[in-house]
């Protein structure tokens, strides 16, 4: 799978703690794209970058945070203050055309509280 | 904001049978408008897409039909095969804006053999 990575594929967190998913692309894409999905509810938006050193929240940001530092990067961390953080979360990104070409998505993180 | 409704969310049909997926969507401005396919454990993968200049496209098996005054657009699958069991997802978004996709909440496709 090239283009866009996701990692790591399974992630444990402990209550009380932050966690860092990674998301890397090759694309050349502009846009990226945080989604949580939870069996029934299709894929919620998390945050979203157009561009570097850019991001907006979307439908559910609270308890999570995001950096754009470099074009091929965009990791979400998972804070503490995220109650229900259990859920498998996909890393997307576009040309920043969406309208165009639709997105990639990575393959996918699965976090688990434990 | 953009409201994408999907239905059914599961549907099982028999092999070489027909399945469709409706959605409906809420803003009159939308003018892009793809399906995903998610397989098991996998990433959601475009499947086929649909602009507003066209009311229907065609790629082998899949179609899908728009009908802008209605605000709605569905997926057909025909002569369905077991390898086209998965959870599809459709989404809708406009050209100008945060060129972002929203999403159906899914449809689980169930192909018996």
């Amino acid at each position: 799978d090239g283009g866009i990575t996701q990692s790591p594929k399974y992630l444990f967190r402990k209550e009380g703690q932050n966690v860092t998913l990674s998301c890397e692309q090759n694309l050349n894409h502009d846009a990226m794209y945080w989604y949580r999905q939870d069996p029934g509810q299709g894929l919620r938006l998390i945050y979203y970058s157009q561009i570097v050193n850019d991001f907006q929240k979307g439908d559910i940001a609270e308890g999570y945070s995001v950096s754009r530092e470099k074009k091929e990067s965009f990791p979400l961390t998972v804070t503490s203050a995220q109650k229900n953080p259990t859920a498998f979360y996909l890393c997307a990104s576009s040309t920043g055309t969406a309208y165009l070409f639709g997105y990639t998505f990575g393959s996918g993180t699965r976090l688990t509280v434990v | 904001g953009e409201n994408v409704e999907q239905h059914p969310s599961t549907l099982s049909v028999q092999e070489g049978d027909s399945a469709v997926i409706k959605c409906t969507y809420s803003d009159s401005a939308s003018n892009y408008f793809p399906w995903y396919k998610q397989e098991l454990g996998k990433r959601p993968q475009l499947i086929i897409d649909i602009r507003s200049n066209v009311g229907e496209k065609k790629d082998q098996r899949i179609a899908v039909t728009l009908n802008k005054t209605a605000k709605h657009f569905s997926l057909h699958i025909t002569e369905t095969q077991p390898e086209d069991s998965a959870v599809y997802f459709c989404a809708a978004s406009w050209q100008t804006g945060a060129n972002n996709l929203f999403f159906g909440t899914g449809t689980r496709l169930t192909v018996i053999p």
